[in-house]
């Protein structure tokens, strides 16, 4: 089965501190999709990305966070400086962008962040 | 105000029952809406798409409807099992620019033996 690979999964660091959130999609995909999860906020939308190329970052706090697909089978959430109301569980998913009627996202297991 | 609503109260059902979950939206027309599941410690696993044009759909144990007059989808667990539990996500494109989904902030279902 194709999954979508996280890493790391759990990150506890400082405040001020770089965060680096990397994501393998699966293979063939060609969308990649960065979210944030909090009890607050649920599950948000902070970078898209269609043929390695970003097409809506609108959702990322563009000061300290940055979003790249270096290649097709890589891509990464970058915090700089990080700050407490950062910490979150950030997932990343990947699909088949074919269109209005997209098929489904596929979900990795998502990196728990805490920053002190 | 959040753009899509689902129950954020726990549902409680008993095992072999029907679980009953609602989504609501406003102020959109999308092409399609998808649903999925969470469970502890793991990212969202898909269920179900359902288009404009299709009022209903099944898999298995699972059916959803779709009333965009109502703008409101409802999503069916038939004989429902402990194992159903977890949390249930509706998420729909609300711009219709291709694949980008708005999730609602879930329900958890605990369906006890």
């Amino acid at each position: 089965d194709a999954r979508v690979t996280q890493t790391p999964r759990h990150k506890v660091t400082e405040m001020g501190q770089e965060v680096t959130m990397r994501c393998q999609p699966i293979l063939g995909h060609n969308t990649v999709f960065w979210y944030r999860q909090t009890m607050m906020q649920g599950l948000e939308l902070l970078a898209y990305f269609r043929n390695r190329a970003p097409l809506d970052d609108s959702g990322m706090p563009k000061d300290r966070f940055s979003a790249e697909m270096p290649d097709a089978t890589l891509a990464t959430l970058k915090i700089q400086p990080s700050e407490p109301r950062d910490s979150a569980v950030y997932f990343c998913a990947s699909g088949l962008g074919l269109g209005v009627y997209n098929q489904p996202q596929h979900f990795g297991d998502g990196t728990r962040l805490s920053i002190l | 105000s959040q753009k899509i609503e689902q129950n954020s109260e726990a549902l409680n059902i008993q095992e072999g029952k029907t679980a009953t979950l609602t989504c609501n939206y406003t102020n959109y027309s999308p092409a399609y809406l998808q649903w999925y599941r969470q469970d502890p410690g793991r990212g969202p696993v898909f269920l179900l798409l359902i288009r404009e044009n299709e009022k209903e759909k099944r898999k298995e144990r699972l059916k959803v409807t779709f009333d965009t007059t109502l703008k409101q989808s409802l999503f069916h667990i038939t004989a429902s099992q402990p194992a159903d539990s977890a949390t249930y996500l509706c998420a729909l494109d609300i711009n219709n620019a291709g694949n980008m989904l708005t999730f609602g902030g879930g329900t958890r279902l605990m369906v006890k033996p």
